[in-house]
C-alpha cells in the first residue's frame, strides 16, 4: 500500500489550460503539505494543510489553489497555466504532534509537469 | 529566515567506501529540527534520519549517521559502506519550531558510487 500517492505521475498541457493534481495519504496524518521542485532539482513549500485548515501559504501565484476534502487529501488546482510552473510537484504528510521528531514528512512520488 | 547551504553539488565514493555529505544551516533559533532525504533517479523522497537541536547523541538510522555540531550549525550525513543503490541526489532540510512544520531544503548533493 502506497502511504502518499499522487495521481497523475506525468501530466503535459498547453499553456493556459487548467488542471489538477490529486494526493491522498493512508497514515492517518493531521498534516499535508506540497512542494515545487524546479528544473535545478531546488525544493520549496508552497502550502500546508493541517485538518482541512490552511496553516501554510507561500509566496504563490493566485493560479495555484489547494483544496482538502478531508484530511486524508489534498489536491492541488492550477488555473491557466503558463511555462514557468513546469516543475516536479510533491505532496508530503506528516501527523501532528508535538515535538519535532514526530513530525517527519512522507513524500509521494511526485507529478511531472510539463506546460507547452 | 534559515538557509541551508549544501557546498558540494556532486560527490563520488568508492563501493564500500564511507562518504560525508556536508550541510551547514543558519538559524538564530534554538529549537529546530534537521532532516536528511534521498532522492534516486527514479524521482520519489525517501527520509532517511532526523537530528534535534537538544539531541545530545548523533542520530544514527542504519549505515547512516549525523555528525552534528551545534556550535558549528552544521549536520552533516555520514554514509557507511557504500553501496551502488545509494547513487542518488541528497538533501539537507531544517524545520523551525513554530515554522509551521515548513522544511527548507539546502540545493542537494549529487552522490555517484562508483566500482
Amino acid at each position: 500500500d502506497t502511504a502518499v500517492s499522487q495521481t497523475p505521475k506525468y501530466l503535459v498541457t498547453q499553456m493556459g489550460n487548467d488542471k489538477s493534481i490529486k494526493c491522498e495519504q493512508n497514515l492517518g496524518h493531521d498534516t499535508m503539505y506540497w512542494y515545487k521542485q524546479d528544473s535545478k532539482k531546488f525544493l520549496k513549500i508552497m502550502f500546508s494543510y493541517n485538518n482541512k485548515e490552511l496553516i501554510i501559504n507561500e509566496t504563490v501565484p493566485n493560479r495555484f489553489s489547494p483544496k482538502s476534502p478531508d484530511k486524508a487529501h489534498l489536491n492541488l488546482h492550477i488555473n491557466s497555466l503558463e511555462l514557468g510552473d513546469s516543475a516536479v510537484y510533491f505532496c508530503a504528510s506528516s501527523p501532528r504532534q508535538a515535538g519535532l521528531a514526530k513530525n517527519i514528512q512522507y513524500f509521494g512520488a511526485g507529478t511531472r509537469l510539463s506546460v507547452l | 529566515a534559515q538557509k541551508i547551504t549544501q557546498t558540494q553539488p556532486g560527490m563520488f565514493v568508492q563501493e564500500k567506501e564511507a562518504v560525508t555529505l556536508d550541510c551547514t544551516y543558519d538559524t538564530s533559533d534554538q529549537s529546530y529540527g534537521l532532516f536528511w532525504y534521498k532522492q534516486p533517479s527514479s524521482g520519489e523522497m525517501i527520509f532517511l534520519i532526523y537530528q534535534g537541536s537538544y539531541d545530545e547523541q548523533n542520530a544514527t538510522e542504519g549505515r547512516y549517521s549525523l555528525n552534528f555540531q551545534k556550535a558549528r550549525k552544521s549536520a552533516n550525513l555520514v554514509i557507511s559502506a557504500s553501496q551502488l543503490g545509494d547513487s542518488a541526489m541528497y538533501f539537507c532540510a531544517v524545520i523551525l519550531t513554530g515554522g509551521g512544520n515548513k522544511l527548507t531544503f539546502g540545493t542537494g548533493t549529487q552522490l555517484k558510487v562508483e566500482l
